[in-house]
């Protein structure tokens, strides 16, 4: 079974400020997607962006952008210029036959 | 609509009722999923569906617990006799088909207290 660990249960950052958020799993697939979802409160999960695990490049989506450890099975998201925006819930997420979760860290974001 | 569509958003059961979730997916996708959320937790799988299959119902919690999507589009989780336990947001989710890492798309939930 894959499990996906986030050891940070809650940051806060400066607004414009540069943040990365932490995520390792641990499987014995060698193909499969991993993810970043942000939850706000309302409790939609957006995914904010995703890698392939077969593709070396880390992902890049506007100020999002990933660390990806195919090796060290580690997946980190650094968000720039952090937004007020920004504030939620974030969540790993691995894929193989299903999206499995971590247990999320809470992002603030100080004006 | 264009996104994941789930009902009722709130419901408050007593112990013992039988609820009813419903999940109207995106149009054309293959696969939907249920998890559950319990607060301050990140999304537990229940169980996935692909067209009218349910392929994988690992993470239902008990027999309580039961999820039908017969014509292969709306789903709904039925639980039975519900619990504290069982309070929770329910999210619904589809793709156009798992395994190949299409994006899955979430619905809102439907948050469940049952007192």
């Amino acid at each position: 079974a894959q499990t996906v660990t986030q050891s940070q249960p809650e940051m806060s950052v400066q607004e414009a400020e540069t943040v990365t958020l932490s995520c390792t799993y641990d499987t014995s697939e060698s193909n499969y997607y991993l993810f970043w979802y942000k939850q706000p409160p309302s409790r939609q999960m957006i995914l904010v962006i995703r890698q392939e695990a077969y593709k070396q490049q880390n992902a890049t989506e506007n100020r999002f952008s990933v660390n990806f450890q195919k090796a060290a099975k580690s997946f980190s998201l650094k968000i720039s210029d952090s937004q007020l925006g920004d504030t939620a819930m974030y969540f790993c997420a691995f894929m193989n036959e299903k999206l499995t979760f971590g247990t999320g860290t809470r992002l603030t974001i100080i004006p | 609509g264009a996104g994941v569509s789930q009902s009722p958003r709130y419901k408050v059961a007593k112990r013992g009722q039988d609820v009813a979730l419903r999940c109207d997916p995106i149009s054309g996708h293959v696969s939907l999923f249920w998890y559950q959320q319990a607060l301050g937790q990140g999304p537990e799988f229940l169980t996935y569906f692909q067209n009218e299959a349910q392929l994988d119902k690992s993470g239902l919690p008990s027999d309580r617990f039961f999820a039908e999507r017969p014509e292969g589009s709306v789903s709904t989780l039925k639980i039975q006799r519900t619990q504290q336990e069982d309070s929770a947001v329910y999210l619904c989710a589809s793709s156009l088909a798992a395994y190949s890492g299409n994006t899955i798309y979430f619905g809102e939930g439907s948050w469940l207290t049952v007192v």
